[in-house]
């Protein structure tokens, strides 16, 4: 079954950064794209951006460009979110999510805790 | 960014239909999803392009709806169902989630 694995949790400084995985299997890696997504109480799910798993190809939310860099490793089926120059304002839970055709995502992450604080 | 409204939260009774909605401040033609989230779990799909039933869902679950407002219902609802529903687009660029609505069986 498709499944989505990621890395733990990250306890950061700020002003840090940090890499977050997201280990896919049970389908065709480079068939879907990867979207993240970020939760927090305060402001809810906030969409960060894809990555085509196949060319490389991005597509950010403007709020997050800058701080979001999304990559992929095809060899081991896993994408990867890098975030950096930390604030507490980047604590949240950070999900990957399959891509399916017209972006919906159909099968998540469990989700990466990310604490920032010094 | 195109905003989505939800209620904040509702309560019913098992066996009861429920319907949740969630509007948009600007045309999103049907591209509207539907996803659960249980406490502490990551959200799943429910519905996707507004009507369709993922599959694997109860067809206790229906979504209907274009342009700018969508409704997602349950009938009959049942204790399972307890979960924060989000609505989310991507029709227009960045996609966006509604704020979710949370429900509550009495």
């Amino acid at each position: 079954q498709v499944q989505l694995q990621q890395s733990g949790a990250e306890l950061a400084k700020p002003g840090s950064s940090v890499k977050i995985s997201c280990k896919a299997s049970g389908y065709t890696f480079t068939s879907y794209y990867i979207s993240w997504i970020k939760q927090t109480t305060g402001q809810g799910l906030e969409y960060i951006g894809y990555i085509n798993t196949g060319s490389g190809g991005t597509n950010y939310n403007e709020k997050f460009k800058g701080k979001a860099t999304l990559t992929v490793d095809k060899s081991s089926s896993t994408a990867f979110m890098q975030l950096s120059s930390l604030t507490p304002d980047d604590s949240a839970v950070y999900y990957c999510a399959r891509g399916a055709p017209a972006y919906v995502m159909d099968a998540w992450g469990q989700g990466a805790s990310v604490t920032v604080s010094s | 960014d195109t905003v989505l409204t939800q209620s904040p939260a509702l309560a019913v009774s098992p066996g009861e239909r429920v319907t949740i909605s969630c509007r948009a401040s600007e045309s999103v033609s049907t591209l509207m999803h539907w996803y659960q989230q249980k406490p502490g779990q990551q959200p799943t799909l429910l519905i996707y392009l507004a009507s369709n039933l993922e599959s694997g869902v109860p067809a206790r679950f229906s979504g209907s709806g274009s342009g700018t407002d969508f409704t997602l219902t349950i009938d009959p609802v049942e204790a399972d169902d307890t979960a924060t529903y989000y609505c989310q687009q991507s029709w227009n660029d960045p996609w966006t989630f509604g704020g979710g609505t949370k429900l509550e069986l009495k």
